[in-house]
């Protein structure tokens, strides 16, 4: 079964803000990240977030990251159509990665 | 620029065909990595690479085997490609230290018929 666990569609409108969440079940992860895939390209790492971090913010994103209930989140602020794309939410796993099934975010103008 | 190139973005073949996927990495990164990617199902690993001539299996590794003789080379390879191993594969590679964050290729779209 999934170790990380999102939901996978997720609608708004330009200029809204965006949240998506995700569960992962490694306690020991070091790091969490988030990638972002574009139409037709590969993974794109977005941001990360450093285990022992409650949050982290880099301009419109933000990350929240629980580690008591094993979810993080990431807000997109003042999201813009060029934000539609698939978000992946990932854990790092002895020198590998998991990732989630994918958030496919629709921006609607 | 960490750039990570994938051999072609289409392919299409037939079932049973031998199917070879290349991967090159520029960046002397020790790990190399292979998923198929499809709706709904995100990212699964194939295989991965911690070194050169080394290899280990992922999630789902029946029906494919790699091949990593250069460091900045990974190859996935169909023996006998069949119709659902049609998806998107896509190769990473990154360090063993830091953050361990992946660097992904294109993707190469496969088509059995």
């Amino acid at each position: 079964g999934e170790d990380v666990e999102q939901s996978l569609f997720l609608s708004v409108r330009e200029g809204d803000s965006s949240v998506i969440n995700c569960t992962y079940t490694d306690s020991s992860s070091t790091y969490l990240y988030w990638y972002k895939q574009e139409p037709g390209a590969g993974l794109q790492l977005l941001t990360y977030i450093f285990s022992n971090m409650d949050m982290k913010q880099d301009q419109r994103l933000t990350v929240l990251l629980n580690k008591k209930d094993k979810h993080l989140s990431l807000r997109i602020a003042d999201t813009q159509t060029g934000d539609s794309a698939i978000y992946f939410c990932a854990e790092d796993h002895n020198n590998d990665m998991r990732f989630g099934a994918g958030t496919r975010l629709t921006v609607k103008p | 620029d960490v750039k990570v190139t994938q051999s072609s973005r289409y392919l299409v073949k037939r079932t049973g065909e031998k199917v070879f996927l290349e991967c090159v990495q520029d960046m002397d990164h020790e790990n190399m990595f292979w998923y198929r990617q499809d709706p709904g199902l995100g990212l699964r690993l194939i295989y991965f690479s911690y070194d050169v001539k080394m290899k280990e299996k992922g999630d789902i590794p029946e029906g494919y085997s790699v091949s990593r003789e250069k460091k900045e080379r990974f190859s996935l390879i169909l023996e006998s490609a069949s119709t659902n191993q049609t998806s998107m594969y896509l190769c990473a590679s990154s360090l063993s230290t830091g953050t361990y964050e992946q660097y992904f290729g294109p993707g190469t779209r496969l088509t059995v018929t």
